[in-house]
């Protein structure tokens, strides 16, 4: 079946170190990603997307790579501040705006 | 910056009962949404809704579930009979157009017992 999901669990950085998440799609045929950022007691907030024509896209110290080989979606965070600390979710856009989430990944920002 | 406002952010009630949890979506969005996240697990979708009425609902919304927009401000969602595992955070969502990049409320915290 579709899934979309995370590799770990919770990742403990260093402030000022760079973060990886990491996060695995089993339908090749998705076209569309989202990185979204869940702070404590608060809804998703949007980071980042990728388009499928796409392998990399860049913001404001954050980089989402797109491998569509293996099917891998990765979201880099340059410089980790405090306020990272949050849990960062996957998304594949499933047409008509429906949403599929993965589990989530903990980062855990060490200061 | 514009939001998702959502009322109120904890709700709770004894099974059995309805509920009705409220958003007021971004002003010129058009899309709206209802997602729901049970405690420590992945969010899930559970509707949308576009020009007064549902395009698209998950297998979770069924008919205990209905969604409303009773004005030109406000998106409802409303369980009519609550049961046990409804408990979640319940959040809305609008968005301007197609394409996923919609924004999201702080939820409603939902506790049945």
């Amino acid at each position: 079946g579709e899934s979309v999901g995370l590799h770990l669990p919770t990742l403990s950085v260093q402030e000022g170190d760079n973060s990886i998440i990491n996060c695995a799609y089993s339908n090749s045929a998705s076209d569309y990603f989202i990185w979204y950022k869940q702070e404590s007691g608060k809804g998703p907030q949007f980071i980042i997307d990728i388009r499928s024509n796409m392998d990399k896209r860049q913001g404001q110290r954050v980089t989402v790579l797109l491998n569509k080989t293996v099917k891998h979606l990765s979201l880099q965070i340059a410089a980790t501040q405090p306020g990272d600390s949050a849990v960062y979710f996957c998304a594949e856009n499933k047409g008509n705006n429906r949403l599929a989430f993965g589990k989530g990944n903990q980062v855990v920002v060490i200061p | 910056e514009p939001e998702v406002t959502q009322t109120p952010s904890h709700q709770v009630t004894q099974m059995g009962q309805e509920v009705i949890l409220r958003c007021v979506p971004i002003s010129n969005h058009l899309y709206f949404y209802w997602y729901r996240q049970i405690l420590g697990q992945k969010v899930e979708f559970l509707v949308s809704f576009y020009n007064n009425e549902i395009s698209e609902k998950s297998e979770i919304f069924d008919d205990q579930f209905s969604v409303e927009r009773p004005d030109g401000s406000n998106f409802t969602l409303k369980i009519r009979s609550t049961k046990l595992e409804d408990s979640a955070m319940y959040f809305c969502a609008s968005g301007p157009g197609t394409g996923g990049v919609y924004t999201f409320g702080s939820g409603t915290r939902l506790t049945v017992v």
